[in-house]
């Protein structure tokens, strides 16, 4: 069973670019969520999809799109990008929604812009 | 609302001192409670979850029993190891959030030798 797995690692932006990640879902698992994660303070939702639909929103604006195949694999979207949206992001996916259901996250990927 | 509210940081620990780590939370209806773990250079691991009032969560020594009467979930261990170091996430799930996860800001814990 492989663990999910996340690209790039690292990355670096300017502001004003668009950017997007990629996440491998664990296999099995129908759902999928992303997570930014600011220096020193706890991962935010940004979203998350089941079965190629996004079904809960954080509090990020729509710039924050994203994608979900139907081999359950992800893409987070940036689009215009700011200073403040360094962090690193993180997705995790679980097998199913229910509220004892943990996430498996993966490593994340390490977003700078400059 | 949802939302966690953990102890801050940093802890520095002696090898084999105890460990509490405070979480107390707020959830509309009754949420399932987490603890992660994150290791430098990595992602999130869950460490330990109860789903219930007086549920008691445990995983490599840590313990954690959720209250409702105190609305908390403390992370404790008995005696902590070098190994242990990392940042503690305190989290909950509530019923009707689908798979979104309330998190605490983490305690960074360092145990020295």
């Amino acid at each position: 069973e492989t663990g999910v797995t996340q690209s790039p690692t690292h990355l670096i932006k300017t502001r004003g670019q668009q950017v997007t990640l990629r996440c491998s879902s664990q296999s099995g698992h129908n759902t999928v969520s992303w997570y930014q994660q600011a220096l020193g303070q706890g991962p935010q939702f940004i979203f998350q999809y089941y079965r190629e639909e996004e079904n809960g929103r954080g509090n990020f604006p729509p710039r924050f799109s994203g994608l979900q195949f139907p081999n359950y694999s992800s893409e987070l979207n940036v689009n215009a990008l700011e200073l403040d949206d360094s962090a690193l992001y993180l997705c995790a996916s679980s097998v199913d929604q229910g509220k004892a259901a943990e996430a498996f996250f993966g490593q994340g990927t390490r977003l700078t812009v400059v | 609302g949802n939302s966690v509210t953990q102890m801050e940081g940093p802890v520095t620990l002696s090898e084999e001192a105890f460990l509490t780590i405070n979480c107390t939370y707020t959830a509309t209806g009754y949420p399932s409670l987490f603890w992660y773990v994150q290791y430098p250079g990595e992602g999130l691991q869950l460490l330990l979850k109860a789903t219930k009032a007086d549920d008691k969560g445990s995983n490599k020594g840590f313990e954690a029993t959720y209250r409702k009467e105190t609305t908390s979930f403390h992370l404790e261990k008995g005696s902590v190891q070098v190994s242990d170091s990392a940042v503690y996430f305190c989290a909950l799930k509530g019923a009707n959030t689908g798979n979104q996860f309330y998190f605490g800001t983490g305690t960074s814990l360092t145990v020295i030798p």
